[in-house]
């Protein structure tokens, strides 16, 4: 079955330092990926999505995403972190088989430091 | 065009009360899912239904029941509740193409309290 291991569950940065979550995953062929951002009590949005083709893909907010096929892994970075940027944040796969669902990792909440 | 709402944003339910979840989206999406978020576990769905007139058991089906309405509403039932569904419920949406239809829109969620 397709998993989602994000290895960290919390980290704190400094505002303006640069941000690396990581997020590794199960899957028998090339899948589709997502990184979610759900900000307190709210819900979850969309940051980025890989399908196929480039494998650095860019999000909204600033944020990029690099699919590493030898690492199964699709780690979310971005170059300077802003204190609205203090969220949690989800990598997601597709679940695999004829329906849409997708599997989300356990989250790594991101606290940004002043 | 409010995307996807929920209803209510905060419930107490005392044990082996039942309740229903309503949920609604405007988008003309094909697919609505049913998750619950618990401290450290993640999203966990619940059920889905893929298009109108269909629905199928995710991960934790246990305890809930889902009606899809209509195109637009997917409401969760819990007829009997107990304190392992205290949780933060989402209800998610996505429409139909070949990649489209895995990019969920979320709602904002009920947090529910079941003592």
């Amino acid at each position: 079955a397709q998993s989602v291991t994000q290895p960290d569950i919390h980290i704190t940065v400094s505002e303006g330092a640069s941000l690396e979550l990581r997020c590794n995953y199960s899957y028998g062929a090339t899948p589709y990926l997502f990184w979610y951002v759900q900000s307190p009590g709210q819900g979850l949005q969309l940051l980025l999505k890989y399908f196929s083709g480039d494998t650095l893909v860019q999000g909204i907010k600033g944020f990029e995403a690099e699919f590493k096929r030898s690492q199964s892994s699709f780690n979310l970075r971005k170059p300077s972190v802003h204190w609205s940027d203090a969220a949690e944040y989800f990598c997601a796969v597709e679940s695999g088989g004829s329906n849409y669902k997708l599997t989300f990792g356990k989250g790594t909440l991101l606290t940004v430091n002043p | 065009n409010a995307g996807v709402t929920q209803t209510p944003k905060f419930q107490v339910l005392k044990t082996g009360q039942s309740m229903t979840l309503q949920c609604a989206q405007d988008m003309n999406h094909n697919s609505m899912y049913w998750y619950r978020q618990d401290p450290g576990m993640g999203l966990r769905l619940i059920y889905y239904s893929a298009s109108e007139g269909t629905t199928d058991k995710g991960e934790v089906p246990n305890g809930y029941n889902v009606s899809r309405l209509n195109k637009r509403e997917f409401s969760l039932r819990l007829e009997s509740a107990a304190p392992s569904q205290t949780s933060v419920y989402f209800c998610a949406s996505s429409t139909t193409g070949l990649e489209a239809k895995y990019e969920q829109y979320f709602g904002p969620g009920t947090r529910l309290t079941v003592t």
